[in-house]
């Protein structure tokens, strides 16, 4: 069963605390995005990465950090100088840069 | 700020009625994708234009993209409560890198049976 899977659906977490949200995709895409949603706002770009061991910074990159050690992965790290981490987070991915991108379930992040 | 915005944010439409959402953008798009989130779920890719002028048509559904590629529409008849969703044009300017896609806020669907 392809697609992307994200874990875990909600996290709570403490101010001041790291959190790492993990996104893993079986598409064999090279294109991997993670996007910011909330209420009224859309979607924002945070990082993008097109190929393993490369990533770019969104229009929102602050307070966020990514790796892509392996092509199938992209785990997002919420550190504590994000001012308002609160949101739902969807990772996605596509086979190249400008094409369909595949979203994954997300993860509703509260912190307290 | 948003360089791609969305109206109407609310749309409610009665069972039946057709209705049209705009997507405008401040700059010219290489190419312009629509998707639909449905309450409590993610946005799942319903079209990608990228002629200028171009017209594409699913169903009940009909995209069209602007002869100047800075504005798109989504036109929607016979409006059924599955429509019901969040619809959201997503940009790829030309003067910004692969992959760096705009969305824009989305236009809210709720259909009256």
């Amino acid at each position: 069963d392809g697609g992307i899977t994200q874990s875990p659906k909600y996290l709570f977490r403490k101010e001041g605390q790291n959190v790492t949200l993990s996104c893993e995709q079986n598409l064999n895409h090279d294109a991997m995005y993670w996007y910011r949603q909330d209420p009224g706002q859309g979607l924002r770009l945070i990082y993008y990465s097109q190929i393993v061991n490369d990533f770019q910074k969104g229009d929102i990159a602050e307070g966020y950090s990514v790796s892509r050690e392996k092509k199938e992965s992209f785990p997002l790290t919420v550190t504590s100088a994000q001012k308002n981490p609160t949101a739902f987070y969807l990772c996605a991915s596509s086979e190249q840069g400008v094409g369909e991108q595949y979203f994954g379930p997300g993860t509703r992040l509260t912190v307290t | 700020g948003q360089q791609v915005m969305q109206i109407p944010q609310y749309q409610h439409v009665q069972e039946g009625e057709d209705f049209t959402t705009y997507c405008n953008s401040s700059t010219t798009l290489s190419n312009i994708q629509w998707y639909k989130q449905r309450p409590g779920g993610h946005p799942v890719f319903l079209i990608q234009l990228v002629k200028s002028g171009e017209v594409k048509k699913q169903k009940r559904l009909t995209f069209q993209f602007g002869e100047a590629k800075k504005n798109s529409s989504l036109h929607i008849t016979a409006t059924q409560t599955t429509d019901v969703g969040t619809y959201f044009c997503a940009g790829l300017m030309t003067t910004d890198s692969w992959g760096k896609f705009q969305f824009g806020a989305g236009t809210q669907v709720v259909v009256t049976p």
